[in-house]
């Protein structure tokens, strides 16, 4: 079956711009998460999803990262006014109902590249 | 809190011999413990997981992690390296009982020479 995707897979913008990721989770998953993957920082968590409510967005590095989802399935990371230190693989996952045994299955990513 | 430490950030074996990546973690609570394997340019794969079950864990592509909690570690280990295994590999905890939040260790690179 499909795994969780991400689009677009790269993208370049220049500082000062909006962005928008998207995440298409796993049909079923009613668990979502996002993270980001920067060298020398590893992989931090951003924040967890479960159905559209995000009891957990203590990850967001600042106000200018939000993120929604709806209808309990696709979830879009927007960061307004790009900083250079954004750029970074952001990468999202998705599990069956969010439990610290489970699984979660992650996307591809998508590569953020701040001019 | 949970936390968890890779004790080697680069490993490197020939094919064919043993691997070792070593993982110790911290947890409060009782812990889910996972390792993930991330290949060049692709998404990160789950290689196998303890959940309170049976402390020896059996997983894909011949790897298998050991749960203790005497030493709070959970080292991953293959008998024989293929080339197929180099790639990064990361240790995660999450507590059990929680909603899922998985803290990562900082990742292990494995290279593998012929």
């Amino acid at each position: 079956g499909a795994g969780v995707s991400q689009s677009p897979s790269n993208k370049v913008t220049e500082k000062g711009k909006d962005v928008e990721l998207r995440c298409d989770p796993i049909s079923g998953h009613t668990a979502l998460y996002w993270y980001r993957q920067s060298l020398g920082q590893g992989l931090e968590f951003l924040i967890y999803f479960q159905g559209n409510s995000a009891p957990d967005k203590s990850g967001l590095p600042s106000d200018r990262f939000s993120a929604e989802r709806t209808g309990g399935s696709v979830s879009t990371l927007t960061i307004q006014r790009t900083q250079q230190e954004d750029s970074a693989v952001y990468l999202c996952a998705s599990s069956t109902p969010g439990q610290g045994y489970n699984e979660q299955f992650f996307g591809p990513g998508t590569r953020l590249t701040v001019l | 809190a949970q936390s968890v430490t890779q004790l080697d950030s680069h490993v490197s074996v020939s094919e064919g011999t043993p691997v070792l990546l070593r993982c110790n973690y911290s947890s409060s609570y009782s812990p889910s413990l996972f390792w993930y394997v991330q290949h060049p340019n692709k998404g990160l794969q789950l290689l196998l997981k303890y959940t309170s079950a049976a402390t020896l864990v059996k997983g894909i592509n011949g790897f298998e992690a050991e749960f203790k909690k005497s030493e709070t570690s959970f080292h991953l280990t293959k008998p024989s390296a293929h080339m197929s295994d180099a790639a990064e590999y990361f240790c995660v905890v999450s507590v059990t009982d929680s909603w899922g939040k998985f803290q990562f260790g900082a990742g292990t690179q494995v290279v593998v020479t012929p």
